[in-house]
């Protein structure tokens, strides 16, 4: 009964193709995000849904589309996928905006 | 938008002495500072959280400290041990609609016995 679950845990794929991350959670949360953790490992704020509605949307390139079809779920849409795109993508939510986030175990996608 | 800033990066001590991390954030709205742990592969977890409210908190071998009014805030981990080695990461929020935990750059934590 996992609070936070993001599939897939691995992912590896070739440029220039779309892929899908699922995220769901169980904890009642109105909030949720997606985080991108690089290789320096800085966790950087990508979009933010609170009950579907999307709250935040940052300096994220186009080809990255968040779709949050009820408040216990939020999905990331990756198109035309680049190398520098190549990064652990986390999931997380919150009982409302800029309080404590409680994450999932993480997405590695690897571009190749 | 808020900005924090995070010291050092890297830091290594010895089993049993202790550690401090420091932070500092610049919007001065700011009232909720938590900090996570993640450990290699895993995900962030909050280990301790301070409000604006409190100047201190302590929860067994970690205390958070906060200076409003020079918008910093400390993590101190005493008699550290092996498994205190992970990433720690200090975040700000203004706990208002639309905004996100913003989060500092990270510090890696090795504690060697």
């Amino acid at each position: 009964d996992t609070a936070v679950s993001q599939t897939p845990k691995y992912l590896v794929t070739q440029m220039g193709n779309d892929k899908s991350i699922k995220c769901e959670q169980n904890l009642g949360h109105d909030t949720m995000y997606w985080y991108k953790q690089d290789s320096k490992k800085f966790l950087k704020i990508m979009f933010s849904y609170n009950n579907k509605e999307l709250i935040i949307n940052e300096t994220v390139p186009n080809r990255f589309s968040p779709k949050s079809p009820d408040k216990a779920h939020l999905n990331l849409h990756i198109n035309s996928l680049e190398l520098g795109d190549s990064a652990v993508y986390f999931c997380a939510s919150s009982p409302s905006s800029g309080n404590t986030i409680y994450f999932g175990e993480g997405s590695w996608l690897t571009v190749v | 938008g808020e900005n924090v800033e995070q010291h050092p990066s890297t830091l290594s001590v010895q089993e049993g002495d202790s550690a401090v991390i420091k932070c500092t954030y610049s919007d001065s709205a700011s009232n909720y500072f938590p900090w996570y742990k993640q450990e290699l592969g895993k995900r962030p977890q909050l280990i301790i959280d301070i409000r604006s409210n409190v100047g201190e908190k302590k929860d067994q071998r970690i205390a958070v400290t906060l200076n409003k009014t020079a918008k910093h805030f400390s993590l101190h981990i005493t008699e550290t041990q092996p498994e205190d080695s992970a990433v720690y990461f200090c975040a700000a929020s203004t706990g208002q609609a639309g905004t996100a935990l913003i989060f500092g750059k990270g510090t890696t934590l090795s504690v060697s016995s």
